[in-house]
Protein backbone atom coordinates (compact mmCIF):
# COMPACT_ATOMS: atom_id res chain seq x y z
CA UNK A 1 0.00 0.00 0.00
CA UNK A 2 1.01 3.71 -0.35
CA UNK A 3 1.74 5.89 2.37
CA UNK A 4 2.58 9.84 2.38
CA UNK A 5 4.75 11.53 4.56
CA UNK A 6 3.93 14.70 6.17
CA UNK A 7 6.21 17.38 7.12
CA UNK A 8 6.74 18.86 8.77
CA UNK A 9 5.70 16.96 11.73
CA UNK A 10 4.29 19.92 13.81
CA UNK A 11 3.70 23.68 13.03
CA UNK A 12 2.64 26.50 15.13
CA UNK A 13 1.94 29.95 13.47
CA UNK A 14 0.16 33.06 14.55
CA UNK A 15 -3.54 33.47 13.51
CA UNK A 16 -3.91 35.13 10.18
CA UNK A 17 -1.01 33.71 9.23
CA UNK A 18 -0.52 31.13 5.95
CA UNK A 19 0.05 27.81 7.42
CA UNK A 20 2.10 25.39 4.56
CA UNK A 21 2.26 21.42 4.84
CA UNK A 22 4.06 19.36 2.74
CA UNK A 23 3.38 15.51 1.56
CA UNK A 24 6.45 13.22 -0.06
CA UNK A 25 5.32 9.80 -1.78
CA UNK A 26 7.17 6.68 -3.07
CA UNK A 27 4.89 4.92 -6.10
CA UNK A 28 2.58 6.55 -9.31
CA UNK A 29 -0.55 7.95 -8.04
CA UNK A 30 -4.06 8.58 -9.84
CA UNK A 31 -4.48 11.10 -7.26
CA UNK A 32 -3.75 12.49 -3.46
CA UNK A 33 -6.35 13.43 -1.06
CA UNK A 34 -5.54 15.30 2.13
CA UNK A 35 -7.48 14.90 5.48
CA UNK A 36 -7.99 17.26 8.68
CA UNK A 37 -8.09 15.70 12.11
CA UNK A 38 -9.30 17.46 14.99
CA UNK A 39 -8.36 16.02 18.68
CA UNK A 40 -9.88 13.14 19.44
CA UNK A 41 -11.93 12.63 16.20
CA UNK A 42 -12.23 10.95 12.78
CA UNK A 43 -10.83 12.15 9.53
CA UNK A 44 -12.50 14.41 7.28
CA UNK A 45 -11.97 14.63 3.71
CA UNK A 46 -10.26 18.16 2.53
CA UNK A 47 -9.57 18.03 -1.10
CA UNK A 48 -8.44 15.63 -3.71
CA UNK A 49 -6.32 16.51 -6.63
CA UNK A 50 -6.11 14.18 -9.60
CA UNK A 51 -2.79 13.08 -11.08
CA UNK A 52 -3.47 15.80 -14.32
CA UNK A 53 -3.61 18.76 -12.16
CA UNK A 54 -0.97 20.73 -10.61
CA UNK A 55 -3.32 22.73 -8.42
CA UNK A 56 -6.48 23.45 -7.06
CA UNK A 57 -8.39 25.81 -4.48
CA UNK A 58 -11.16 25.52 -2.02
CA UNK A 59 -11.81 28.16 -0.35
CA UNK A 60 -8.86 29.27 1.74
CA UNK A 61 -6.78 25.68 1.36
CA UNK A 62 -5.03 25.53 -1.98
CA UNK A 63 -3.09 22.23 -2.97
CA UNK A 64 -0.36 21.85 -5.65
CA UNK A 65 1.27 18.16 -6.87
CA UNK A 66 4.56 17.71 -8.65
CA UNK A 67 4.30 14.27 -9.84
CA UNK A 68 7.85 14.77 -11.26
CA UNK A 69 8.88 15.09 -7.46
CA UNK A 70 6.10 12.81 -5.82
CA UNK A 71 5.36 16.29 -3.72
CA UNK A 72 2.46 18.04 -2.76
CA UNK A 73 1.99 20.71 -0.76
CA UNK A 74 -1.20 22.13 1.50
CA UNK A 75 -1.58 26.25 1.94
CA UNK A 76 -4.26 27.05 4.41
CA UNK A 77 -3.99 30.92 3.84
CA UNK A 78 -5.43 33.52 7.15
CA UNK A 79 -5.51 31.07 9.02
CA UNK A 80 -7.89 30.52 11.97
CA UNK A 81 -7.82 29.76 15.79
CA UNK A 82 -10.60 27.15 14.15
CA UNK A 83 -7.87 25.50 11.78
CA UNK A 84 -5.69 23.90 14.62
CA UNK A 85 -5.98 19.95 13.72
CA UNK A 86 -3.79 17.64 12.56
CA UNK A 87 -3.65 17.32 8.64
CA UNK A 88 -2.76 14.10 6.15
CA UNK A 89 -2.33 13.41 3.46
CA UNK A 90 -3.34 10.03 1.42
CA UNK A 91 -1.58 9.25 -2.22
CA UNK A 92 -4.30 7.23 -3.92
CA UNK A 93 -3.56 4.62 -6.39
CA UNK A 94 -5.49 1.41 -6.65
CA UNK A 95 -4.84 0.31 -2.85
CA UNK A 96 -6.83 1.15 0.05
CA UNK A 97 -5.72 4.94 1.47
CA UNK A 98 -3.36 4.34 4.02
CA UNK A 99 -1.97 7.59 6.40
CA UNK A 100 0.77 8.73 7.56
CA UNK A 101 1.61 10.62 11.05
CA UNK A 102 0.45 13.77 9.81
CA UNK A 103 1.47 17.39 10.46
CA UNK A 104 -0.06 18.94 13.80
CA UNK A 105 -0.77 22.39 13.29
CA UNK A 106 -1.51 24.75 16.21
CA UNK A 107 -2.79 28.41 15.42
CA UNK A 108 -2.36 31.05 18.19
CA UNK A 109 -5.41 33.45 18.39
CA UNK B 1 -24.49 14.48 4.84
CA UNK B 2 -23.04 10.64 4.86
CA UNK B 3 -22.77 9.02 8.88
CA UNK B 4 -20.77 6.52 9.86
CA UNK B 5 -21.38 5.68 13.13
CA UNK B 6 -19.40 3.31 15.81
CA UNK B 7 -20.83 2.04 18.52
CA UNK B 8 -18.93 3.08 22.00
CA UNK B 9 -16.82 6.44 21.96
CA UNK B 10 -14.80 5.08 24.83
CA UNK B 11 -14.59 1.07 25.16
CA UNK B 12 -12.59 -0.45 28.44
CA UNK B 13 -12.37 -4.15 28.54
CA UNK B 14 -9.87 -6.66 30.28
CA UNK B 15 -6.91 -8.72 28.97
CA UNK B 16 -8.00 -12.05 27.26
CA UNK B 17 -11.94 -10.84 26.77
CA UNK B 18 -13.76 -10.73 23.29
CA UNK B 19 -14.34 -7.46 22.47
CA UNK B 20 -16.41 -6.69 19.35
CA UNK B 21 -16.63 -2.86 17.36
CA UNK B 22 -19.24 -2.14 15.72
CA UNK B 23 -19.71 0.51 12.61
CA UNK B 24 -22.37 1.21 10.54
CA UNK B 25 -22.91 3.67 7.71
CA UNK B 26 -25.89 4.46 6.00
CA UNK B 27 -25.13 5.86 2.79
CA UNK B 28 -24.99 2.09 0.92
CA UNK B 29 -21.11 2.85 0.35
CA UNK B 30 -19.37 -0.11 -1.00
CA UNK B 31 -15.77 -0.24 0.67
CA UNK B 32 -15.58 -0.07 4.63
CA UNK B 33 -12.33 0.18 6.27
CA UNK B 34 -11.19 -0.11 10.13
CA UNK B 35 -7.84 1.57 11.24
CA UNK B 36 -6.13 1.71 14.46
CA UNK B 37 -4.34 5.33 15.46
CA UNK B 38 -1.50 5.11 18.15
CA UNK B 39 0.77 8.73 18.84
CA UNK B 40 3.79 8.98 16.90
CA UNK B 41 2.80 5.95 15.03
CA UNK B 42 -0.14 7.59 12.44
CA UNK B 43 -3.05 5.69 11.19
CA UNK B 44 -2.21 2.07 10.31
CA UNK B 45 -4.98 -0.42 8.27
CA UNK B 46 -6.49 -3.20 9.78
CA UNK B 47 -9.10 -4.53 7.40
CA UNK B 48 -11.12 -3.46 4.44
CA UNK B 49 -13.92 -4.72 2.67
CA UNK B 50 -14.66 -3.99 -0.84
CA UNK B 51 -18.39 -5.90 -0.48
CA UNK B 52 -20.33 -7.61 1.89
CA UNK B 53 -19.06 -11.29 2.93
CA UNK B 54 -15.30 -10.07 1.29
CA UNK B 55 -12.82 -8.75 3.46
CA UNK B 56 -8.46 -8.03 3.10
CA UNK B 57 -6.08 -7.97 5.55
CA UNK B 58 -4.14 -4.60 5.22
CA UNK B 59 -0.92 -3.54 7.41
CA UNK B 60 -1.49 -4.99 10.64
CA UNK B 61 -3.79 -7.77 10.95
CA UNK B 62 -2.79 -9.87 13.42
CA UNK B 63 -4.91 -10.10 16.66
CA UNK B 64 -7.72 -9.20 14.89
CA UNK B 65 -10.69 -10.40 12.74
CA UNK B 66 -13.03 -8.98 11.07
CA UNK B 67 -17.29 -9.65 9.68
CA UNK B 68 -19.06 -8.10 6.97
CA UNK B 69 -22.50 -9.91 6.98
CA UNK B 70 -24.57 -6.76 5.68
CA UNK B 71 -23.04 -3.96 3.58
CA UNK B 72 -23.93 -1.30 5.61
CA UNK B 73 -21.88 -3.00 9.05
CA UNK B 74 -18.58 -3.62 9.45
CA UNK B 75 -17.23 -5.03 12.83
CA UNK B 76 -13.65 -5.53 13.73
CA UNK B 77 -13.27 -8.73 16.36
CA UNK B 78 -10.19 -8.70 19.13
CA UNK B 79 -10.87 -12.67 19.80
CA UNK B 80 -8.52 -12.26 22.68
CA UNK B 81 -7.65 -8.20 23.47
CA UNK B 82 -4.11 -7.87 24.81
CA UNK B 83 -2.54 -4.23 26.42
CA UNK B 84 -0.62 -3.51 23.25
CA UNK B 85 -4.51 -3.31 21.39
CA UNK B 86 -4.77 -0.59 23.72
CA UNK B 87 -5.63 2.26 20.81
CA UNK B 88 -7.90 4.90 19.38
CA UNK B 89 -9.74 2.38 16.15
CA UNK B 90 -11.30 4.79 13.77
CA UNK B 91 -13.68 3.10 10.96
CA UNK B 92 -14.45 4.34 7.15
CA UNK B 93 -16.08 3.91 4.30
CA UNK B 94 -16.41 5.22 0.81
CA UNK B 95 -18.20 4.26 -2.58
CA UNK B 96 -16.19 1.71 -4.83
CA UNK B 97 -13.25 3.77 -7.26
CA UNK B 98 -10.23 5.53 -6.68
CA UNK B 99 -11.46 9.33 -6.68
CA UNK B 100 -13.81 8.63 -3.70
CA UNK B 101 -13.34 10.45 -0.84
CA UNK B 102 -13.50 8.24 2.51
CA UNK B 103 -15.66 9.32 5.29
CA UNK B 104 -14.70 8.40 8.68
CA UNK B 105 -16.53 7.42 11.96
CA UNK B 106 -15.86 9.24 15.27
CA UNK B 107 -13.53 6.42 16.64
CA UNK B 108 -13.92 4.17 19.28
CA UNK B 109 -10.90 4.58 22.03
CA UNK B 110 -10.08 1.04 23.48
CA UNK B 111 -8.24 0.71 26.38
CA UNK B 112 -7.39 -2.99 27.72
CA UNK B 113 -6.31 -3.56 31.31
Amino acid sequence: SQQGEEDPQALSIQEGENATMNCSYKTSINNLQWYRQNSGRGLVHLILIRSNEREKHSGRLRVTLDTSKKSSSLLITASRAADTASYFCAPSGNTPLVFGKGTRLSVIA
Amino acid sequence: DVKVTQSSRYLVKRTGEKVFLECVQDMDHENMFWYRQDPGLGLRLIYFSYDVKMKEKGDIPEGYSVSREKKERFSLILESASTNQTSMYLCASRNGGLEEKLFFGSGTQLSVL
